[in-house]
C-alpha cells in the first residue's frame, strides 16, 4: 500500500530534550516536506527536500532541522524543543507533478 | 502576508443541501489549485484540483470553480452528506514549484 508513515504518532516531552520525528514514504517520491498545523493558522511549511541531500527552508524553519540521506526518509529534528513547538506535524511527499502531496497521519507533539 | 485565504472558519449545512466553501488568493503566479479534506486524527487527503486553464472541474458530488479575474475559487458539494464533515483546506501552487501554500481551513459540519 502506497503510504507516508510517521513515528511517533504522539509525543510528550520537556523543554530542551532533543527529539526526532521519523518520516518514510514507499512511493519513490523525490519531493518531501514537513508541515505544522496550528489552530487558526492552517498548514505551514517547515522544510522541504527536492531530492536526496537537497533540503531547503519553508516558511517556519526556526528551531527545526532535517536531513535527507535516503530518498524514502525525511526525519524532522528538534534539537532543543520549546513549548511554542507544541503542534500537529505532518510529513508529505510528492511525485513531482505540480504540488500533489500525499500526507502522513500526523504526529501530535506536546512540549512542556 | 497570507497568499491563500479561507475567510470562513466554519460552515454548517443540512444533509442533502449544497455546501459551498470559498477560497481567495493574492499571488497571480498561482496556476494550480487543490482542495484537501482532513478528518480528525488523520492527515489531509487530496480531494479535487483545477488548473488555471480551466474554470470548472467536476468529480462526482464535488465541483471546483475558478474565477481567475477575481482570484477566487470555490468548492461545491452536492448533495452534502454527514461523512463530508471535515476540515477543508484550499491550496495553491505555481508552475515549476512543488510548494503548496495552504489556507487556514474551513470546518464543514453536515447535519443529518
Amino acid at each position: 500500500e502506497a503510504q507516508v508513515t510517521q513515528n511517533p504518532r504522539y509525543l510528550i516531552t520537556v523543554t530542551g530534550k532533543k527529539l526526532t520525528v521519523t518520516c518514510s514514504q514507499n512511493m519513490n517520491h523525490e519531493y518531501m516536506s514537513w508541515y505544522r498545523q496550528d489552530p487558526g493558522l492552517g498548514l505551514r511549511q517547515i522544510y522541504y527536500s527536492m531530492n536526496v541531500e537537497v533540503t531547503d527552508k519553508g516558511d517556519v524553519p526556526e528551531g527545526y532541522k532535517v536531513s535527507r540521506k535516503e530518498k524514502r526518509n525525511f526525519p524532522l529534528i528538534l534539537e532543543s524543543p520549546s513549548p511554542n513547538q507544541t503542534s500537529l506535524y505532518f510529513c508529505a511527499s510528492s511525485p513531482g507533478s505540480g504540488g500533489f502531496l500525499f500526507f502522513g497521519p500526523g504526529t501530535r507533539l506536546t512540549v512542556l | 502576508d497570507q497568499q491563500v485565504k479561507q475567510n470562513s472558519p466554519s460552515l454548517s449545512v443540512q444533509e442533502g443541501r449544497i455546501s459551498i466553501l470559498n477560497c481567495d488568493y493574492t499571488n497571480s503566479m498561482f496556476d494550480y489549485f487543490l482542495w484537501y479534506k482532513k478528518y480528525p486524527a488523520e492527515g489531509p487527503t487530496f480531494l479535487i484540483s483545477i488548473s488555471s486553464i480551466k474554470d470548472k472541474n467536476e468529480d462526482g458530488r464535488f465541483t471546483v470553480f475558478l474565477n481567475k479575474s477575481a482570484k477566487h475559487l470555490s468548492l461545491h458539494i452536492v448533495p452534502s452528506q454527514p461523512g463530508d464533515s471535515a476540515v477543508y483546506f484550499c491550496a495553491a501552487s505555481s508552475s515549476g514549484s512543488e510548494k503548496l501554500v495552504f489556507g487556514k481551513g474551513t470546518k464543514l459540519t453536515v447535519n443529518p
